[in-house]
């Protein structure tokens, strides 16, 4: 069983979309995070959940809402859509405060 | 802030041949350390960690020690496989916020 797992995998949409992206994780973990890795593979951390709460919040735009309804979900919700959105997403998880994250494989976003 | 700073790649090796990717960071307190890996199309997996000065972390035949005199960690292995092709993160954490801080990120790729 995929211990973070995050779909879709590729999603390729127009500038203006509305769009989501899903994380599940089945670690039991407290913890779920999102980062954003550019075409430069340069990996920065968006948003922080604990136990459903935000935590973290780096200066992302306010088009990026995420939502957490329970500890193993957290989704990322991305309004209006830019050129400069395009990356990968990453979605993980860890236990409690322990900075051992564990990574989902990533959503290839590609705004045209 | 705290940063991580990595020698740019990418560094290219044949099998069998000494790998050292170099990595230093800037933090306030007493961080931990880390290493990822994320291979071709996957997320991020852990590669080895140290929580306090002087700590060697090792795996897959991977080290690296906490140096807080040189304010280092670098990646060391004696003798690469084509399977070490990846790009390796050096990052640092902080219980407190939470968050990593990751490094800019290094390709090796390992010939044949």
């Amino acid at each position: 069983d995929t211990a973070v797992s995050q779909t879709p995998k590729y999603l390729v949409t127009q500038m203006g979309n509305d769009k989501s992206i899903k994380c599940e994780q089945n670690l039991g973990h407290d913890t779920m995070y999102w980062y954003k890795q550019d075409s430069k593979k340069f990996l920065k951390i968006m948003f922080s959940y604990n136990n459903k709460e935000l935590i973290i919040n780096e200066t992302v735009p306010n088009r990026f809402s995420p939502k957490s309804p329970d500890k193993a979900h957290l989704n990322l919700h991305i309004n209006s859509l830019e050129l400069g959105d395009s990356a990968v997403y990453f979605c993980a998880s860890s236990q409690d405060l322990s900075t051992v994250l564990f990574f989902g494989s990533g959503t290839q976003l590609s705004v045209l | 802030g705290d940063s991580v700073t990595q020698m740019e790649g990418p560094v290219t090796l044949s099998e069998e041949a000494f790998l050292t990717i170099n990595c230093t960071y800037t933090a306030t307190g007493y961080p931990s350390l880390f290493w990822y890996v994320q291979y071709p199309g996957e997320g991020l997996q852990l590669l080895l960690k140290a929580t306090k000065a002087d700590d060697k972390g090792s795996n897959k035949g991977f080290e690296a020690t906490y140096r807080k005199e040189t304010t280092s960690f670098h990646l060391e292995k004696g003798s690469v496989q084509v399977s070490d092709s990846a790009v390796y993160f050096c990052a640092l954490g902080k219980a407190a916020g939470n968050k990593l801080t990751f490094g800019g990120g290094t390709r090796v790729l390992v010939k044949p």
